[in-house]
């Protein structure tokens, strides 16, 4: 267990609908990361939340959003699916505000567009 | 802008064979260094990293990678593999003094042969 928690595991919806995903950081870890995996892009920065604020922005649809919460848990919000959104959306959690350090990841939410 | 290119997409090897899994990275500035490994249905998990001093890094499982600057080299390697090294491997790199992204490479796919 990494300490970083993703729900739901595996998630199958219908092209149009929206779907949240929830990340949960490792313990005192502030920042959190949402990656999108796929097999043609591999993996791709999506966004990056530091206690609470958004801190930069990757290659994230327009119909894709997310938040911090005081908490520090995660949500990233993906509305208006299509097929090619299907992918494994990953969350990673970090501790530092430097480079230096590494990421936790979590072990994933693969999500199936039909 | 930083990149990073992992030169095989797959490496078919035979168990107890040495490996080299090669990475080349190009930045105008000095960055950080990691190897993470994602094994079938799990996240990734760090490897190893280079942050600075010597060149030679080790890392969990026997693994260990050189950093060479002169030629924007990342290698990862060990001597001897196990079928339990079966995984995907992803080179990365991250600004120094920044809490800024990790950019990933596309993976190396190694596969060990009985």
């Amino acid at each position: 267990d990494s300490g970083v928690t993703q729900t739901p595991k595996h998630l199958i919806t219908a092209t149009g609908q929206r779907v949240t995903l929830r990340c949960s950081p490792r313990s005192g870890d502030l920042s959190v990361y949402w990656y999108q995996q796929s097999l043609d892009q591999g993996l791709q920065f999506l966004i990056h939340y530091y206690n609470g604020e958004e801190r930069a922005k990757g290659n994230i649809l327009e119909r894709f959003s997310a938040q911090q919460f005081p908490d520090l848990h995660s949500e990233l919000n993906l509305s208006s699916l299509e097929l090619g959104d299907s992918a494994l959306y990953f969350c990673a959690s970090r501790s530092g505000k430097q480079g230096a350090t590494g990421y936790t990841f979590g072990s994933g939410t693969r999500l199936t567009v039909v | 802008a930083q990149s990073v290119t992992q030169l095989d997409s797959q490496v078919p090897v035979f168990e107890e064979a040495p490996v080299e899994l090669r990475c080349n990275y190009s930045s105008s500035v000095s960055v950080y260094l990691f190897w993470y490994v994602q094994y079938p249905n799990q996240g990734l998990q760090l490897l190893l990293k280079y942050l600075s001093g010597s060149t030679l890094v080790k890392g969990i499982n026997g693994f260990e990678a050189e950093f060479n600057k002169s030629q924007t080299s990342f290698h990862l390697r060990k001597p001897s593999v196990h079928i339990s090294d079966t995984a995907e491997y992803f080179c990365a790199v991250s600004l120094m003094n920044r809490d800024d992204k990790i950019i990933f490479g596309k993976g190396t796919r190694l596969h060990i042969l009985p």
